[in-house]
């Protein structure tokens, strides 16, 4: 059974526009949530989290949303620039526990 | 250099033999997890240590998987008699705490089990 869901395997974003990518999850339980970034042949790389406490963080293009009553993050980038391309996976978890990985979804950034 | 380092980057064996994966952590950090990552599918916590001991071993799919850790620092994962289904890029990653903190990771060891 999934926990964390990325439903959306890839996305396609014209450069200078806004990507969007969602993840939802079905533990309440959670309460810190993380963004990694993933390039070909190269580990994650962590981009973002944010704690149940707030519901939006912010780090320069990058924002994370939580709305926790629907149990789904997303995060936006902006303006999208072509180095952004991607895989960007979510993960979640709960007190002192491993995280649980979302599948990730693919970003395209088009020039 | 200053990343975690996985050798060997690949590593192409035949089902039934052992394997042995290694994962140098960022020096100073306490905590080093292994994952595994199998196609199209997201990433699978395995093990944590902090420090030395393993306090969650709990992603461990078969008492075929052990790993260690030395001297706070390298971590080997051993696959023994490795199975097709063990085909997989196994990453490792540490950390300066617990889960909490930001997880710094290597580029993974592709394992292909023929």
């Amino acid at each position: 059974d999934q926990q964390v869901k990325q439903n959306s395997p890839s996305l396609s974003v014209q450069e200078g526009r806004i990507s969007i990518l969602n993840c939802d999850y079905t533990n309440s339980m959670f309460d810190y949530f993380l963004w990694y970034k993933k390039y070909p042949a190269e580990g994650p790389t962590f981009l973002i989290s944010i704690s149940s406490i707030k519901d939006k963080n912010e780090d320069g293009r990058f924002t994370v949303f939580l709305n926790k009553s629907a149990k789904h993050l997303s995060l936006h980038i902006v303006p999208s620039q072509p180095g952004d391309s991607a895989v960007y996976f979510c993960a979640a978890s709960k007190g002192n526990t491993p995280l649980v990985f979302g599948k990730g979804t693919r970003l395209s950034v088009i020039a | 250099g200053a990343g975690v380092s996985q050798s060997p980057s690949n590593k192409v064996t035949e089902k039934g033999k052992d394997v042995e994966l290694r994962c140098d952590p960022i020096s100073g950090h306490t905590a080093l997890y292994w994952y595994r990552q199998r196609l199209g599918q997201g990433l699978e916590f395995l093990i944590y240590f902090q420090g030395n001991s393993a306090p969650d071993k709990s992603g461990l799919p078969s008492d075929r998987f052990s790993a260690e850790r030395t001297g706070e620092s390298v971590s080997t994962l051993t696959i023994q008699r490795t199975q097709q289904e063990d085909s997989a890029v196994y990453l490792c990653a540490s950390s300066s705490d617990g889960y909490r903190e930001p997880q710094h990771f290597g580029d993974g060891t592709r394992l292909s089990i023929l």
